[in-house]
């Protein structure tokens, strides 16, 4: 079975800021993939980042980094520079791979993040 | 490229009645998902196409929803009957068949927001 935790409901930073979200999982897969999609309020499901679980750096894509600590099961979001438009709610989930060609999702609970003028 | 299509937008119903939502996903998407996102939580799969077979069906309410995907396109949800704990988002995605790819991304549709009363 897979879980993910995101301890944070919600988070106030200001504009301009990196911001932190935190992410820990858990599964027994020995191989599995971690991604991050961001859910504006208008409901859709937006990915940002994608890190494997046997990538040997840690995964960045512009303004998103994936901070990845393999030994302490946990896969952070980092946003550099936010903006108001990273006003959101953001979720990390998960995929094992050791039943290849299910590829179910399981979600966080996410953090719900605003963006302060 | 259009990206995932779903009909309503939004549904009210009174609770025992019937309801159906409409997925049309991304042209060239082997797979389809049916999510579940009740207010405050992550998304939860309940159902995962391959072309028109199921891949993954085990959190599906077989009692009482229902889904099909009969020439491989597009996929319709059932709930009959609905109850007052159906209230919720249903999301669609859909991936490639690209089994090589470990980041083989979901694209969402906007969902359909139910409310049961």
């Amino acid at each position: 079975a897979q879980k993910i935790t995101q301890t944070q409901p919600g988070m106030f930073v200001q504009e301009k800021e990196a911001v932190t979200l935190d992410c820990t999982y858990d599964t027994s897969d020995p191989s599995y993939g971690l991604f991050w999609y961001k859910q504006p309020s208008s409901g859709e499901m937006i990915f940002l980042i994608y890190q494997g679980s046997y990538d040997q750096q840690n995964a960045t894509e512009g303004r998103y980094s994936l901070n990845f600590q393999k030994a302490r099961k946990s896969a952070n979001l980092v946003i550099s520079a936010s903006q108001l438009g990273d006003s959101a709610m953001y979720f990390c989930a998960m995929r094992g791979d050791s039943n290849f060609g299910n590829e179910k999702l399981t979600f966080g609970t996410g953090t719900r993040l605003t963006i302060i003028p | 490229e259009a990206g995932v299509a779903q009909s309503p937008r939004y549904k009210i119903i009174e609770k025992r009645q019937s309801v159906a939502f409409w997925c049309n996903p991304i042209s060239g998407h082997a797979t389809l998902y049916w999510y579940q996102q009740i207010l405050g939580q992550g998304p939860k799969l309940l159902i995962q196409f391959q072309n028109n077979g199921v891949v993954d069906d085990s959190q599906l309410p077989k009692d009482r929803f229902s889904a099909e995907r009969l020439k491989g396109v597009d996929s319709t949800l059932k709930i009959q009957p609905a109850k007052l704990e159906d209230s919720a988002v249903y999301l669609c995605a859909s991936s490639l068949d690209l089994r090589e790819r470990r980041d083989n991304e979901q694209f969402f549709g906007p969902g359909t927001r139910l409310t049961v009363l």
